[in-house]
């Protein structure tokens, strides 16, 4: 069964600044995928950035990236820049490759942005 | 915007109640997920369905059910609704295997249903 593990319940970081959200997770298979999901006071939860285990180099999206380390099973997101707009919940997930395996969710970062 | 919807947004209803919450997966999508958000539970798979039939299950309860249509819209329907049952019940879709490897396991959210069972 797989697991995932978000240490931090709460970050803040200053506007501008970079700031960095942990992840671990737990699988006894070989290839699956990693997301991060956010969800903002509007509660939807919006895909940000997308991990593939198979995948040396580690995914990023304008500015997002993650730093993805197989052999520790750790998948931390970095926020470049940090605006006021990213203020939000932000899930680490995981899920199997094939596509008949569901999302499996950490509980979750609260993470604030400081004007 | 995911291309997802859900109706309605809001529901509020009494305990031993029935309702039904609809999903619309983006086009072409044939998988179709359900989770259940709750203060306590974070967020908890319900149950999947690709085009048409039943393809996982995970902690859903004997009082909930859902179905896929052959439009590819899923209902879930919850029963004898209990207080515990508040949550934000959230639908998700993923493409069908591509060019792009890693869609098939990508799902996109619609905006959820919020229900109070008072």
């Amino acid at each position: 069964a797989q697991t995932v593990t978000q240490s931090q319940p709460e970050m803040s970081v200053q506007e501008a600044e970079t700031v960095t959200l942990s992840c671990t997770y737990d699988t006894s298979e070989s290839d699956y995928y990693l997301f991060w999901y956010k969800q903002p006071p509007s509660r939807q939860m919006i895909l940000v950035i997308r991990q593939e285990a198979y995948k040396q180099q580690n995914a990023t999206e304008n500015r997002f990236s993650v730093n993805f380390q197989k052999a520790a099973k750790s998948f931390s997101l970095k926020i470049s820049d940090s605006q006021l707009g990213d203020a939000a919940m932000y899930f680490c997930a995981s899920t199997l490759k094939g596509g008949n395996t569901p999302l499996v969710f950490g509980k979750g970062t609260r993470l604030s942005v400081i004007a | 915007d995911s291309g997802v919807t859900q109706t309605p947004k809001h529901l509020i209803t009494a305990t031993g109640q029935r309702v039904t919450l609809r999903c619309s997966p983006r086009s072409g999508d044939l998988s179709v997920y359900w989770y259940q958000q709750s203060l306590d539970q974070g967020l908890q798979f319900l149950i999947q369905y690709y085009n048409g039939e039943e393809r996982a299950k995970g902690n859903i309860l004997e009082r909930f059910s859902a179905q896929q249509f052959p439009d590819l819209h899923s209902e879930l329907n919850l029963s004898s609704l209990e207080l515990g049952d508040s949550a934000l019940y959230f639908c998700a879709s993923s493409p069908r295997r591509g060019w792009d490897r890693g869609s098939q396991e990508t799902q996109y959210f619609g905006p959820g249903t919020r229900l109070l069972v008072l």
